[in-house]
């Protein structure tokens, strides 16, 4: 019973360039969420999404960042003119159901801009 | 506001007893998570506390208090592999949002 799977695992990018990150969530779990590790913090909650639909966004920047998660494939995390700041971990979690159930984790894309 | 607070470092000797505390303030809580990370990789699920009292599984313990907006995780008979982070989190509302504390990095020492 395969985890969550990310890809890819490392991504550079050079300033202004798109990153595009994958999530595939455990079998059987149709909730994911993105979060993102800046180096030395904490992980910060960026979005929510079930099949088709954006639930929750309140942790996603204004600009720049979108999330899907479509009927068929993986869910997407997608930074546009990505700048230095964007350097991090973004991990991926899926759960099956939301209310109780508990979240588990991808190994990470770990994102570098030059 | 939403705030948890856990100490930045801890240190231990192998096969002896931790404590690692959290204390949180948040709104529509819907229970305490703890997590373990070792350096550069995923967190991994290690407890789960939403009514109060003491969860017990194998060498991990968690504690909740919700009137005090507390909870520990206790590690017993310490192993070297034990060194890592351990991240507390609580669920927040109905979304399933989890708000994460800094995390506390144990160094666990022979």
């Amino acid at each position: 019973n395969a985890g969550v799977m990310q890809n890819p695992r490392h991504l550079v990018r050079r300033r202004g360039q798109e990153a595009r990150l994958r999530c595939s969530p455990m079998k059987g779990h149709s909730h994911v969420y993105w979060y993102r590790q800046l180096p030395e913090e904490g992980l910060k909650f960026m979005v929510y999404l079930q099949k088709e639909n954006i639930i929750d966004e309140s942790g996603m920047p204004k600009e720049r960042f979108s999330a899907e998660f479509p009927k068929e494939g993986p869910s997407i995390l997608r930074i546009q003119q990505v700048v230095r700041g964007d350097s991090a971990a973004y991990f991926c979690a899926s759960s099956p159901t939301v209310s109780t159930d508990t979240q588990y984790f991808g190994p990470g894309t770990r994102l570098t801009v030059l | 506001g939403q705030n948890i607070d856990q100490p930045t470092e801890m240190t231990a000797t192998e096969g002896a007893i931790v404590q690692i505390n959290c204390t949180y303030q948040t709104s529509g809580f819907n229970g305490l998570f703890w997590y373990q990370q070792h350096a550069g990789e995923a967190p991994t699920f290690l407890s789960y506390n939403v009514l109060d009292g003491l969860e017990e599984k194998g060498r991990f313990s968690s504690f909740l208090s919700r009137s005090k907006g507390y909870s520990y995780l206790l590690l017993k008979e310490l192993q070297m592999k034990d060194s890592a982070s351990y991240l507390c989190a609580v669920r927040s509302g109905n979304t399933g949002k989890l708000i994460f504390g800094q995390g506390t990095t144990l160094q666990v020492k022979p």
